[in-house]
C-alpha cells in the first residue's frame, strides 16, 4: 500500500525567506503526485502535480517541487515566502494505474513571521 | 480550475439527529466523488469513495449504515450522518473527478459539523 509522511509537522519562516517543505512516500512504483495547500476551516487547493515528464515541476503561487526517484521524495519549495503563504499544507500520492484514491500525508503547518 | 461546491460550511445538530451534506461539481461531470474525515490538526481520512449511479465503497472502519453516501447523478454525491452522536463531530470535506486517469481531484471547502 502507498504511504506519505511528511517529517516536519511545523515550520516557521520568516517572511522573504526560502522554504521547503519534505514530503517522502512510499510505492513500488512512481507514482502520481500532490501538493496541497488548506486555510484554517477551508477545502485543499492544488498547487502543482506531478504525473511524469520534468522532474521539476512549477505550480500556482511561486512554489515548484522537485520529484527525486532515488530519495522517493517530492519536495516542495519556494524561493521567497510571504505572509499569505501561513497554511497547513499537504502531500498526497495516487497509484499510477488510476485507482482515483489520494493518500495524503500528516500536513505541515507553516507559520511565517515578520 | 473546475468548481465544487459544498453545502452546508457549517451545521450544528443535537445528538440523535441526521444530517445531509451535499456536494455539487458546477461545470463538471463528477464521475468519481471522494468523502473524507479531518479531525483538528490532522490529515484527511478517506471515508468512502462513491461512482454515479453505483454503491459507494466504504474504507475499512467506516460505518456505513451510520455514513450514508448517495450519487444519483453526475453532478451531486451526498453524505448524510446518521442518528449523529458528539463524536461524529468533525470536519468533513468532499472532492470530484472527472472520467479519465491523470485528471485532478477537485475539493469542496468543506463542512463543520458540530453534534451537541
Amino acid at each position: 500500500a502507498q504511504s506519505v509522511t511528511q517529517p516536519d509537522i511545523h515550520i516557521t519562516v520568516s517572511e522573504g525567506a526560502s522554504l521547503e517543505l519534505r514530503c517522502n512516500y512510499s510505492y513500488g512504483a512512481t507514482p502520481y503526485l500532490f501538493w496541497y495547500v488548506q486555510s484554517p476551516g477551508q477545502g485543499l487547493q492544488l498547487l502543482l502535480k506531478y504525473f511524469s515528464g520534468d522532474t521539476l515541476v512549477q505550480g500556482i503561487k511561486g512554489f515548484e517541487a522537485e520529484f527525486k526517484r532515488s530519495q522517493s521524495s517530492f519536495n516542495l519549495r519556494k524561493p521567497s515566502v510571504h505572509w499569505s503563504d501561513a497554511a497547513e499544507y499537504f502531500c498526497a500520492v495516487e497509484s499510477n494505474f488510476g485507482n482515483e484514491k489520494l493518500t495524503f500525508g500528516t500536513g505541515t503547518r507553516l507559520t511565517i513571521i515578520p | 480550475g473546475a468548481v465544487v461546491s459544498q453545502h452546508p460550511s457549517w451545521v450544528i445538530c443535537k445528538s440523535g439527529t441526521s444530517v445531509k451534506i451535499e456536494c455539487r461539481s458546477l461545470d463538471f461531470q463528477a464521475t468519481t466523488m471522494f468523502w473524507y474525515r479531518q479531525f483538528p490538526k490532522q490529515s484527511l481520512m478517506l471515508m468512502a469513495t462513491s461512482n454515479e449511479g453505483s454503491k459507494a465503497t466504504y474504507e475499512q472502519g467506516v460505518e456505513k449504515d451510520k455514513f450514508l453516501i448517495n450519487h444519483a447523478s453526475l453532478t451531486l454525491s451526498t453524505l448524510t450522518v446518521t442518528s449523529a452522536h458528539p463524536e461524529d463531530s468533525s470536519f468533513y470535506i468532499c472532492s470530484a473527478r472527472a472520467f479519465g486517469m491523470a485528471t485532478e481531484a477537485f475539493f469542496g471547502q468543506g463542512t463543520r459539523l458540530t453534534v451537541v
